[in-house]
C-alpha cells in the first residue's frame, strides 16, 4: 500500500462545474496536509494547507480533512480551463519528511 | 520578491560527468530540500538540511551529494555514480517547525544525461 494514494485520472469536468480531488494516506500519525498544483513542465505550486479536521476555504478552493477516515480532498468550484493541471497531495507527520502522492490530472473542458 | 531560484533551467551532460545544480532562497527559511521527479512517480526526497552545515540523506541519496555552507544556498551535485540521473530536480524550502509549515518549490532544473 502506498503511503499517499491518489487516482491518477484524468478527471474531466466541464467548465463551471465543481472538481473533486481525493487523497488517502496510511500513516495515522500524519499531522499536516497540503495540496499542490503542477502545470505540465513546471514545478509544484502550493495552493492549500490544512491541519485540523473539517473544511478550509480559500477563494474557489476548499480543502476537507477527515483524520478518522484518513482522507483529504480538494474541491475546486467554478472550474476554469486554467485549472487544468496535475494536483499533488502531500502529508507530513511532524518531521522534515513530506510524503507526496503521484497526483491526479484534472482536465477542465471549455 | 521572496522566492527560490534554481539554475540552470535545462542541463545536458555526458555520462561520467559530475554536475552541480544551484538552489538559492531569500525566504529566510532554515530548512531546504532536494527532490527528483520522474514521470508517473511522486516526488522522491534526495537530501534535506535543517540548518547551516547540517544535512541528512533522504530516500534516494546514493549518487548525490550536497553542501549547506550558507542559509540561502543548498547546491546539489549529481555524481557519475548516480545510475539514472535524467530527471526533473526540484529544490524546496520551509520554515522551521517540522512539518506544520508549508513547503515551497523552486522552478526546477531538468537534467538530461546521455
Amino acid at each position: 500500500q502506498k503511503e499517499v494514494e491518489q487516482n491518477s485520472g484524468p478527471l474531466s469536468v466541464p467548465e463551471g462545474a465543481i472538481a473533486s480531488l481525493n487523497c488517502t494516506y496510511s500513516d495515522r500519525g500524519s499531522q499536516s496536509f497540503f495540496w499542490y498544483r503542477q502545470y505540465s513542465g513546471k514545478s509544484p505550486e502550493l495552493i492549500m494547507s490544512i491541519y485540523s479536521n473539517g473544511d478550509k476555504e480559500d477563494g474557489r478552493f476548499t480543502a476537507q480533512l477527515n483524520k478518522a477516515s484518513q482522507y483529504v480532498s480538494l474541491l475546486i468550484r467554478d472550474s476554469q480551463p486554467s485549472d487544468s493541471a496535475t494536483y499533488l497531495c502531500a502529508v507530513n507527520r511532524g518531521t522534515y519528511k513530506y510524503i507526496f502522492g503521484t497526483g491526479t490530472r484534472l482536465k477542465v473542458l471549455a | 520578491d521572496g522566492g527560490i531560484t534554481q539554475s540552470p533551467k535545462y542541463l545536458f551532460r555526458k555520462e561520467g560527468q559530475n554536475v552541480t545544480l544551484s538552489c538559492e532562497q531569500n525566504l529566510n527559511h532554515d530548512a531546504m530540500y532536494w527532490y527528483r521527479q520522474d514521470p508517473g512517480q511522486g516526488l522522491r526526497l534526495i537530501y534535506y538540511s535543517q540548518i547551516v552545515n547540517d544535512f541528512q540523506k533522504g530516500d534516494i541519496a546514493e549518487g548525490y551529494s550536497v553542501s549547506r555552507e550558507k542559509k540561502e544556498s543548498f547546491p546539489l551535485t549529481v555524481t557519475s555514480a548516480q545510475k539514472n540521473p535524467t530527471a526533473f530536480y526540484l529544490c524546496a524550502s520551509s520554515r522551521p517547525g517540522q512539518g506544520t509549515y508549508e513547503q515551497y518549490f523552486g522552478p526546477g532544473t531538468r537534467l538530461t544525461v546521455t
